[in-house]
């Protein structure tokens, strides 16, 4: 069972499109990030979020974290090449000590 | 450079064979994670460190892996007679305990394993 479910899994658009990335669970998350990867290479922290209803803003990159605190939003205007990648969400939980959980990911490609 | 260095960054072996992963994490982090990623999904948690303590081992780290740490600085993972479902992108991240409730961690490039 996947305690972080991310929606959607492959996501293709043309550039200057808005997109939604959803990350979802049943459980309760102390905190939330999101990561990006590109290929062969470690995913790389774009933003936490620990306050439920919080929302951080990155450039064209808005996140949001639920009210209860178990999902949470990406959302990119404008999307550009350059943001093609896998975003994946991660999370920690008040009983899982120190460890990062992943979702399963989603793969954004932006055409020109 | 003094991010999360891991090597060899490609490793292919023939099943049965011993592989050994090595992980340079960043000097002052004491936590270090080791995770299994394939292609298209997230990292799965294979085991983490505090120090040289070796915290929690997931179900997913059979009796044919094992990780080291110990002078609580770089870490080796090794598996033992290799299966074809070994085969992925192993990844190791280090972070400081204090931010270890926020999930920041900083991840290496991977080592990746192919088992012909």
């Amino acid at each position: 069972t996947q305690l972080l479910e991310q929606s959607p899994q492959f996501l293709s658009i043309q550039e200057g499109e808005n997109l939604t990335v959803y990350c979802n669970s049943s459980s309760v998350f102390s905190s939330l990030q999101w990561y990006r990867q590109e290929p062969g290479e470690g995913p790389v922290l774009l933003v936490t979020v620990v306050t439920g209803g919080e929302v951080k803003k990155l450039k064209r990159l808005t996140f949001q974290f639920g009210d209860a605190r178990k999902d949470s939003s990406l959302h990119i205007t404008a999307a550009q090449p350059g943001d093609t990648g896998l975003y994946l969400c991660a999370g920690t939980t008040y009983n899982q000590g120190g460890k990062l959980i992943f979702g399963q990911g989603t793969e954004l490609s932006v055409k020109p | 450079d003094t991010g999360v260095s891991q090597n060899p960054r490609h490793k292919i072996t023939k099943r049965g064979q011993n592989v050994t992963f090595r992980c340079d994490p960043i000097s002052e982090h004491n936590r270090l994670y080791w995770y299994r990623q394939t292609l298209g999904q997230g990292p799965e948690f294979l085991t983490y460190f505090q120090n040289e303590a070796q915290l929690e081992k997931s179900r997913l780290l059979s009796d044919r892996f094992s990780a080291e740490r110990p002078k609580g600085s770089f870490s080796t993972l090794e598996i033992q007679r290799t299966e074809q479902g070994d085969s992925a992108m192993y990844l190791c991240a280090s972070s400081l305990e204090r931010l270890a409730g926020t999930g920041e961690l900083f991840f290496g490039e991977g080592s990746r394993l192919t088992v012909l």
